[in-house]
């Protein structure tokens, strides 16, 4: 079991816009950086966001992140099909001494 | 380009070792703490280990903490993962990946295998 929650799936059709979210605890979302990775079919994963809300170069900004607290979001707007992919949240655990990951959201672009 | 190549990978036997390896490119190597993460088949991602950019800071899961060594070779730009005493629960692909700012680039990974 994942100490950072995701829903384990999300849907939208093409150019809607698409939430996901990430609840963890005070020793990991409420005092580190939230970052997320998308991960395609086959592929390895891919930094999507870093410090919260930070877009490495490349990354659309139609990818958006958002923390409050002990609970992150991940925000796709403009959905297109390929989206489509597993997305993780992950976060340093000050009690574990690493990062540890949401068990994962599958996107599904309808 | 920057680049990291995992190899290493392959059927192991319960209770056999594995070390992994992780050649990086296009960087300065040195300069990056590195990490090692895991997918077992069908399932999330796992952090393994981390090692600091200048070796002198290493973490494990408490999953392999004793089990496994995380180690680089600064005139070689590449990093290790010693894996001893190996279990069912250990199959995964294991990547290698650079970290700063988040996991920022990440090995296409080795998989490893351990079964009867």
């Amino acid at each position: 079991q994942s100490v950072l929650t995701q829903p384990p799936s999300a849907s939208g059709t093409p150019g809607q816009r698409v939430t996901i979210s990430c609840s963890g605890s005070s020793s990991n979302i409420g005092s580190n950086y939230v970052c997320w990775y998308q991960q395609l079919p086959g592929t390895a994963p891919k930094l999507l966001i870093y410090s919260n809300y930070q877009r490495p170069s490349g990354v659309p900004d139609r990818f958006s992140g958002s923390k409050s607290g002990t609970s992150a979001s991940l925000a796709i707007s403009g959905l297109r099909s390929e989206d489509e992919a597993d997305y993780y949240c992950a976060a340093w655990d000050d009690s574990l001494s690493g990062p540890i990951f949401g068990g994962g959201t599958k996107l599904t672009v309808l | 380009e920057v680049q990291l190549v995992e190899s290493g990978g392959g059927l192991v036997l319960p209770g056999e070792s594995l070390r992994l390896s992780c050649a990086a490119s296009g960087f300065t190597f040195s300069s990056y703490s590195m990490d090692w993460v895991r997918q077992a088949p069908g399932k999330g991602l796992e952090w393994v280990s981390y090692i600091s950019s200048s070796g002198s800071t290493i973490y494990y899961a408490d999953s392999v903490k004793g089990r496994f060594t995380i180690s680089r070779d600064y005139a070689k730009s590449s990093l290790f993962l010693q894996m001893n005493s190996l279990r069912a629960e250990d199959t995964a692909v294991y990547y290698c990946v650079r970290d700063r700012n988040g996991l920022d680039v990440w090995g296409q990974g080795t998989t490893v295998t351990v079964s009867s």
